[in-house]
């Protein structure tokens, strides 16, 4: 398989549910972000990580927790979250973290908070 | 920082028009300007890219002009076709960032009708 995976698809999950969205690239890239995609919204830069270690942290809130166990492989834990967490979460890779990197997205996945 | 606006919302041309997609940006120091297209169910996709040292730049059916005195570029698209409906964003960074300091803007809605 090749390009940017992510699962699941759509995920449903109550206010004190856990939960953690799976992100893996097949492109052999060092650079791995999330991205927030709400409608009429830009689309808003979560986190950033480079050769697996973090190194940007957009004052995202504490109830989203990233983990980048190898180039690979990203995910985002969720625990607690608000209604208005719902939204499209989107990863993406990239060649370095250089301003024109392209960025390679994953289809996304649908979160619903109820 | 950097505030991207782009217009239209929505847009929608017959099979063969042309269309147009305009974005401001605010900080003049920004000089790199990427354009994705999202279709539906998919993340977005890098299409073309332009760079302030350039005025024009063209991909076969699509092209970006820049004017960077006002501050603005634009996305054309040249005989318009069914597959070319999708959401279009426009992007600007600063050459001396990273990827991560993109700004995009809100999105156009691109129906091309047959």
């Amino acid at each position: 398989e090749t390009g940017v995976t992510q699962t699941p698809r759509h995920l449903v999950m109550g206010m004190t549910n856990k939960k953690s969205l799976k992100c893996e690239q097949h492109l052999g890239h060092n650079a791995m972000y999330w991205y927030k995609q709400s409608a009429k919204k830009p689309l808003e830069l979560m986190f950033v990580y480079s050769l697996e270690e973090r190194v940007e942290n957009n004052s995202v809130p504490s109830r989203f927790s990233p983990e980048c166990p190898n180039s690979s492989h990203l995910f985002l834990h969720l625990h607690t979250l608000q209604p208005e967490d719902s939204a499209l979460y989107l990863c993406a890779s990239s060649q370095g973290t250089a301003y024109n990197s392209p960025l390679h997205f994953g289809n996304g996945t649908r979160l619903t908070v109820t | 920082g950097e505030n991207v606006e782009q217009h239209p919302s929505t847009l929608s041309v017959q099979e063969g028009d042309s269309a147009v997609i305009k974005c401001t940006y605010s900080d003049s120091a920004s000089n790199y300007f990427p354009w994705y297209k999202q279709e539906l169910g998919k993340g977005p996709q890098l299409i073309i890219d332009i760079r302030s040292n350039v005025g024009e730049k063209k991909d076969q059916r699509i092209a970006v002009t820049l004017n960077k005195t006002a501050k603005h570029f634009s996305l054309h698209i040249t005989e318009t076709q069914p597959e070319d409906s999708a959401v279009y964003f426009c992007a600007a960074s600063m050459g001396t960032g990273t990827a991560s300091k993109l700004t995009f803007g809100t999105g156009t809605r691109l129906q091309v009708t047959l």
